[in-house]
């Protein structure tokens, strides 16, 4: 079975620091992907950024990087340069191949203070 | 605006009622996936339907059902409502189910049962 682990509820970062989101995950499966998505308040699931399990190179877009440690199962979340617009709730997620679901993560809550 | 269309945005029913949620993918999609997101269980996977066919049951109650139309969109009919149905319900469709493949998500239902 797949899963997820996020250990960090909640974390408070100033604006223009960077960020990083802990998750680390567990399957047998050598051929998985990694997402990482956002929650704002308004409710709604935006996709920030992919990893995959035989990419040599960790993700980025934009200001997001993943800082993936296969050895050590953990798909970290980086944001530079911090924005008030980042807070919200961040979900780790992990597909496996063949599978027909992403499993998620408890999530992650940022709040970026002024 | 995500390419996945959801409806209603809100809904407030009474215990004991039946509810309909609809789903319209993004184009091209074939497959459909229904979430449950509640406080206290995170995102929980439903269903998921692929052109027309369901693939993949989850944690789905025996009251709720689904289907998905040759037109593509699906529904997530819950019956006999309870106080513990409260939640916010995702839609999210994607174009295969390889490992690479993420979701896209719609902006979500949110239901209250009162």
């Amino acid at each position: 079975a797949q899963k997820i682990t996020q250990t960090q509820p909640g974390m408070f970062v100033q604006e223009k620091e960077a960020v990083t989101l802990d998750c680390t995950y567990d399957t047998s499966d050598q051929s998985y992907g990694l997402f990482w998505y956002k929650q704002p308040s308004s409710g709604e699931m935006i996709f920030l950024i992919y990893q995959g399990s035989y990419d040599e190179q960790n993700a980025t877009e934009g200001r997001y990087s993943l800082n993936f440690q296969k050895a050590r199962k953990s798909a970290n979340l980086v944001i530079s340069a911090s924005q008030l617009g980042d807070s919200a709730m961040y979900f780790c997620a992990m597909r496996v191949q063949g599978a027909q679901k992403l499993v998620f993560g408890q999530g992650t809550r940022l709040t970026i203070n002024p | 605006d995500s390419g996945v269309t959801q409806t209603p945005k809100h809904l407030i029913t009474a215990t004991g009622q039946r509810v309909t949620l609809r789903c319209s993918p993004r184009s091209g999609d074939l497959s459909v996936y229904w979430y449950q997101q509640s406080l206290d269980q995170g995102l929980q996977f439903l269903i998921q339907y692929y052109n027309g066919e369901e693939r993949a049951k989850g944690n789905i109650l025996e009251r709720f059902s689904a289907q998905q139309f040759p037109d593509l969109h699906s529904e997530l009919n819950l019956s006999s409502l309870e106080l513990g149905d409260s939640a916010l319900y995702f839609c999210a469709s994607s174009v295969g189910g390889g490992a690479s493949y993420g979701y896209t998500f719609g902006s979500g239902t949110r239901l209250t049962v009162v």
